[in-house]
C-alpha cells in the first residue's frame, strides 16, 4: 500500500517556541493531506485539510494562526505548531489520498509532541 | 454530535475464532466506509473498504458488511489471530466529500 512518513517521530520542545511537523508521501503523489490530533483514549480529530498550492481549510475551532499548514508539493505538507503550549502537547498525525482518486486516505505514522 | 458510533470500546476473543467490530452511523449521506486498524503511537492502518452501493466486501480474512437500512456496519475477522489485537476505527466518507468521520475505536483484544 502507498506509504505516507512523517518526522519527527517525536519532539520535546518548551513553552513558547515553534515546532514543524514533515509529512510526505513516498511513493504516490498527494493531491490532499489532511492533519489529526489524537488525545488519549479518544478518536482521531481532524484539524485541518490543505490541498497543494492552496490555503488549508481549518475545521471549526482550529486556531489557523496556531496550526500553520502548508502543501508546498504534491508529496510534502507541514504542519508547524506556532508558540506551543502544554495544552497543544499530542498526538499528530498526517495522512495523504492520492491522485489517482478514491477516498481512501493513508496515514503516516504520527508525531508525539509534548511542550514542557 | 457523534455521526459514526462504536458502542463496545473493547472485544475480546479467542485466538482461531471470529471477532466482530460493529460500527453505526446516523448520517445518511454518508457513501464511503472504511476500517482501520491501529497500534499505539502509530498512525492507522487502512484494512478495507466498502462502497454504499454493496453489502459486502472481502479481503483474505477481513469481511465488512454494510446494512444501508440499519445504518450499521460490521467488520469481521475469522480466524483471529493474536496480531490482530490493536484499536480498530470505523469512519465514513460522505459523498462528494474527502472527510473522514471516525469512531471512537474497540480495542480488540485476541487471546491465544
Amino acid at each position: 500500500g502507498a506509504v505516507v512518513s512523517q518526522h519527527p517521530s517525536r519532539v520535546i520542545c518548551k513553552s513558547g517556541t515553534s515546532v514543524k511537523i514533515e509529512c510526505r508521501s513516498l511513493d504516490f503523489q498527494a493531491t490532499t493531506m489532511f492533519w489529526y490530533r489524537q488525545f488519549p483514549k479518544q478518536s482521531l480529530m481532524l484539524m485541518a485539510t490543505s490541498n497543494e498550492g492552496s490555503k488549508a481549510t481549518y475545521e471549526q475551532g482550529v486556531e489557523k494562526d496556531k496550526f500553520l499548514i502548508n502543501h508546498a508539493s504534491l508529496t510534502l505538507s507541514t504542519l508547524t505548531v506556532t508558540s506551543a503550549h502544554p495544552e497543544d502537547s499530542s498526538f499528530y498525525i498526517c495522512s495523504a489520498s492520492g491522485t489517482s482518486g478514491g477516498d481512501t486516505q493513508y496515514f503516516g505514522p504520527g508525531t508525539r509532541l509534548t511542550v514542557l | 454530535d457523534q455521526q459514526v458510533k462504536q458502542n463496545s470500546p473493547s472485544l475480546s476473543v479467542q485466538e482461531g475464532r471470529i471477532s466482530i467490530l460493529n460500527c453505526d452511523y446516523t448520517n445518511s449521506m454518508f457513501d464511503y466506509f472504511l476500517w482501520y486498524k491501529k497500534y499505539p503511537a502509530e498512525g492507522p492502518t487502512f484494512l478495507i473498504s466498502i462502497s454504499s452501493i454493496k453489502d459486502k466486501n472481502e479481503d483474505g480474512r477481513f469481511t465488512v458488511f454494510l446494512n444501508k437500512s440499519a445504518k450499521h456496519l460490521s467488520l469481521h475477522i475469522v480466524p483471529s489471530q493474536p496480531g490482530d489485537s490493536a484499536v480498530y476505527f470505523c469512519a465514513a466518507v460522505e459523498g462528494g466529500s474527502e472527510k473522514l468521520v471516525f469512531g471512537k475505536g474497540t480495542k480488540l483484544t485476541v487471546n491465544p
